[in-house]
């Protein structure tokens, strides 16, 4: 299994109060992302990013902001959360490994977050 | 519009029996991975098919890309109720670090 971490796991807050997600992995992968899925809609992505300090927006990335300090960290940030926003998030990282290739994706375990 | 359909969106089956998910779209990818869900958890890498045409098999579970590249199926031989779960298509259309294009998946149930 990919070495992907995601904390918290679980998370209630209310509208209007920042939230930060932390993705943490130890494969040295370059690329990572950020996902959302929701019932009928799969996984939507959030944000990327392919390097420390390399970023770019997915389908879904209005609300959310991202930041990559170190190859090993991908935050994602709720500024401000919205009940809109309560959703499972998943972490994605992808590099070069076994199945040759940069395109295969290896997940976290999600974090369940409900604002409230 | 989504870009793959997956079909069926559900699937509920007795244990034993053969079936399969079909992956479908006017896209073409340069790799196409199948992943399986279960509740609480992060998707599961399964297989990635990268050459047209090209079929892997991982015990009972036959993959195959098509021709053109532009779909892809997934056959269960002999369904056991731990194969319950949803799977999920997700196609690439570039090189390094593609973005990849996920199907909604198929939730399959497997009763014993």
């Amino acid at each position: 299994d990919a070495g992907i971490t995601q904390s918290p796991r679980h998370k209630v807050t209310e509208t209007g109060t920042p939230v930060t997600l932390r993705c943490h992995q130890t494969e040295n992968h370059r690329y990572m992302y950020w996902y959302r899925q929701d019932p009928g809609h799969g996984l939507r992505l959030i944000h990327y990013s392919y390097g420390v300090k390399d970023t770019d927006k997915g389908e879904v990335s209005d609300g959310y902001s991202v930041s990559r300090s170190k190859t090993e960290d991908f935050l994602l940030t709720l500024e401000s959360a919205t009940s809109s926003q309560t959703s499972v998030y998943f972490c994605a990282i992808s590099g070069w490994g076994l199945a040759g290739t940069t395109d295969t994706q290896y997940f976290g375990p999600g974090t369940r977050l409900t604002v409230l | 519009t989504q870009l793959l359909e997956q079909s069926p969106q559900f699937l509920s089956i007795q244990e034993g029996e053969n079936l399969t998910v079909y992956c479908n779209s006017s896209s073409v990818f340069s790799s196409l991975q199948w992943y399986r869900q279960e509740p609480g958890e992060g998707p599961v890498l399964l297989v990635t098919v990268v050459t047209g045409g090209e079929v892997k098999k991982l015990k009972r579970l036959t993959f195959q890309f098509g021709d053109a590249r532009k779909d892809s199926s997934l056959h269960i031989t002999a369904a056991q109720p731990g194969d319950t779960g949803l799977y999920l298509c997700a196609g690439a259309r570039g090189t390094s670090g593609s973005r990849l294009t996920f199907g909604e998946g198929t939730q399959l149930t497997v009763n014993p």
